[in-house]
């Protein structure tokens, strides 16, 4: 079952801050996060597994909170290089990745 | 280079044709996966294999068929059944299918008429 994303879309101002949710129904062991330039592939960012760990990659970063079976992206002091579609996906221990439909974030000058 | 490689990168084929999607990968990863991608659906999940010679049906099976002879090689076929090919298709890899990166490859965008 795909999990779900919010917002679908954000629009941010270089230097701005933005978080992207996603909410499964079911428990997880893992959440994965990647973003996606247009006509490209998808290009990974970060896993978080079961434990509840905080990850950070460069000023992006990640949190997983398996209780609630939820994980939040947070980009801090956007920069353009972060626009793309970032998609989050979801183990849940069957050796397969279930994906959101996806968050289109745009970073303007 | 290690790497995932698709080819070819646009497909075009009428419709009743079987088409086959190459996916190779020079990563020695033993698990390798195929995507479909349709505009605001995100990335679903066709098959899937965790070994040489095993492979499982994903979300949307029908319509495909997949093949693992070879660890570097998991080429998909497009069949007649398949209702709605057209779609941009995705193929990647991991180094084993726990909780592990995937490297996805370029892609190849498969237009049916």
């Amino acid at each position: 079952q795909q999990p779900v994303q919010s917002p679908q879309a954000v629009i941010l101002r270089e230097g701005e801050d933005a978080v992207i949710n996603c909410s499964s129904s079911k428990a997880l062991y893992s959440v994965h996060w990647y973003r996606q330039k247009h006509g490209e592939a998808p290009v990974f960012l970060m896993i978080l597994l079961k434990g509840g760990e905080q990850k950070g990659h460069d000023k992006i970063s990640a949190s997983f909170n398996e209780k609630k079976q939820q994980s939040s992206l947070y980009l801090t002091a956007s920069q353009l290089s972060y626009s793309g579609t970032y998609f989050c996906g979801t183990e849940d221990g069957d050796y397969k990745l279930s994906f959101g439909a996806g968050t289109t974030v745009t970073v303007r000058a | 280079d290690g790497g995932i490689t698709q080819s070819p990168k646009y497909l075009f084929r009428k419709e009743g044709q079987n088409v086959t999607l190459s996916c190779e990968q020079n990563l020695n990863h033993d698990a390798m996966y195929w995507y479909r991608q349709d505009p605001g659906q995100g990335l679903r999940l066709i098959y899937y294999s965790q070994i040489v010679n095993d492979f499982q049906k994903g979300d949307i099976a029908e319509g495909y068929s997949v093949s693992r002879e070879k660890k570097e090689s998991f080429p998909l076929t497009v069949t007649s059944a398949q209702k709605n090919p057209t779609a941009f298709y995705l193929c990647a890899s991991s180094i084993s299918p726990f909780a592990n990166e995937q490297y996805f490859g370029p892609g190849t965008r498969l237009t049916v008429t």
